[in-house]
């Protein structure tokens, strides 16, 4: 049964610094691997998507890196902002099935 | 661009009650699939349809139930009602099956049961 771990759970980081979110799962056998935001409460705002033959992707301040062989995903966020607070989840798409496994998420917040 | 809707945005129902929940894709989006996130945790899986017919099935209760309309619109029913369904329960839809395209999700429908 795939498992998606993302690390830290909580992050806190004044503005302006570059982070790195964690993400690793279990069975390396994905379709591809995709980062979202959410906002409390709120829906989920797919950020990137990254197909297993690739090894990232790019939208603007936003980095997202797969090493699939490895089982492990990173989101680069350059230059955060108060904007950026909200929880990142990453969730992946294993190969036979149709259904995303996501991770318990990050919970960001970046202090002005 | 058309996103996904879901209506209602919130409901509020007792024990014991039932509850519809309905589900509008992507124009031209063929699949559809409903997660539920409890409070504080992680969405999960429950139960997706492709051209109208049932594609998978994850952790869906016994007491749930979902269909897929010729429009292509979905419906999640709920009965008997526990407290434990509190949750925001999402729709994805996705074009063609099956799908290694994005999962566009839905704002959601927060369900309360009091």
């Amino acid at each position: 049964k795939q498992e998606v771990t993302q690390i830290p759970a909580a992050l806190s980081v004044p503005e302006g610094e570059n982070l790195v979110l964690n993400c690793s799962f279990t069975d390396s056998a994905i379709y591809n691997l995709q980062w979202f935001r959410q906002d409390p409460g709120k829906g989920l705002t797919s950020l990137l998507l990254i197909q297993s033959s690739q090894r990232e992707q790019t939208s603007g301040r936003l980095n997202a890196s797969l090493d699939k062989s490895s089982g492990r995903s990173t989101l680069y966020i350059a230059a955060s902002q108060p904007g950026d607070s909200a929880t990142y989840l990453c969730a992946v798409l294993e190969s036979g099935y149709s259904t995303l496994t996501f991770g318990k998420g990050t919970m960001l917040l970046v202090s002005p | 661009a058309a996103g996904v809707i879901q209506s209602p945005r919130h409901l509020i129902k007792e024990k014991r009650e039932t509850a519809t929940l309905k589900c509008y894709p992507i124009p031209r989006h063929d699949t559809v699939y409903w997660y539920q996130q409890g409070p504080g945790q992680d969405p999960q899986f429950l139960i997706s349809f492709y051209e109208k017919m049932q594609s998978d099935k994850g952790s869906i209760p016994d007491r749930f139930s979902a269909q897929q309309f010729s429009d292509y619109h979905s419906e999640l029913n709920m009965s008997s009602l526990e407290l434990g369904d509190s949750a925001l329960y999402f729709c994805a839809s996705s074009f063609g099956q099956p799908s290694t395209d994005t999962q566009y999700f839905g704002p959601g429908t927060r369900l309360t049961v009091l």
